[in-house]
């Protein structure tokens, strides 16, 4: 069973950090482009990053390249996102998801809230 | 960036009846779109991948069509699990994924 489970989400202040991570099981993770996608309570879906099986190639969404990294630990079958400089509209869940053109398996999400 | 168009925003169906969804990309995306299903609280699920292949474990109610900028998805006889949000996304041109708005399935 393919499992993917978010975690690292929570209130921070306009400007401040969190980490992401997406613990992976029931895929080969290290064979999988993976990504993460995010929902505005409320709106719908928006596409935030990529990155390839092997780390070599990254992509963001414009709005938050700069600012947030991307990463992986194959060895932990885990994916990452480093949030900087985070913004009020930056406010969302979180999904990961497996996949490169399009999520085939999605996590449950964690809740990002930026305010002061 | 191509920009995807769902219509229409709320559709309201009796169960049992048949539901028609629409999406149009601002140019042609091929047959590179997939379709989402997502209800209240939950994570999306994929259901359609290269605008017509049902996804793994999909019923047959659902199904695909179209291609280009023209795409409709179709739940043949709607059950009470259907009433949720469809997405459609691109992937013709990507990154970035690109998500229609959203299309609202709710019961009459």
């Amino acid at each position: 069973e393919v499992q993917l489970v978010e975690s690292g989400g929570g209130l921070v202040q306009p400007g401040g950090s969190l980490k992401l991570s997406c613990a992976a099981s029931g895929i080969t993770f290290s064979g999988s482009w993976m990504s993460w996608v995010r929902q505005a309570p409320g709106k719908g879906l928006e596409w935030v990053a990529n990155i390839k099986h092997d780390g070599s190639e990254k992509y963001y969404v414009d709005s938050v390249r700069g600012r947030f990294t991307i990463s992986r630990d194959n060895a932990k079958d885990s994916l990452y996102l480093q949030m900087n400089s985070l913004r009020v509209e930056d406010t969302a869940v979180y999904y990961c998801a497996k996949g490169a053109r399009y999520g085939d398996y999605w996590g449950q999400g964690t809740l990002v809230t930026v305010s002061s | 960036e191509i920009v995807m168009t769902q219509s229409p925003a709320t559709l309201s169906v009796s169960p049992g009846e048949r539901a028609t969804l629409s999406c149009r990309a601002s140019q042609s995306v091929s047959s590179n779109l997939v379709w989402y299903q997502q209800k209240p609280g939950q994570a999306p699920r994929l259901l359609i991948y290269g605008a017509s292949t049902r996804a793994t474990g999909i019923p047959a109610r659902f199904s695909g069509s179209g291609s280009g900028t023209e795409f409709t998805l179709t739940i043949s006889s709607l059950q009470s699990e259907d009433f949720a949000v469809y997405y459609c996304q691109q992937y013709n041109n990507w990154p970035p994924w690109t998500f229609g708005q959203g299309t609202k399935v709710e019961i009459k």
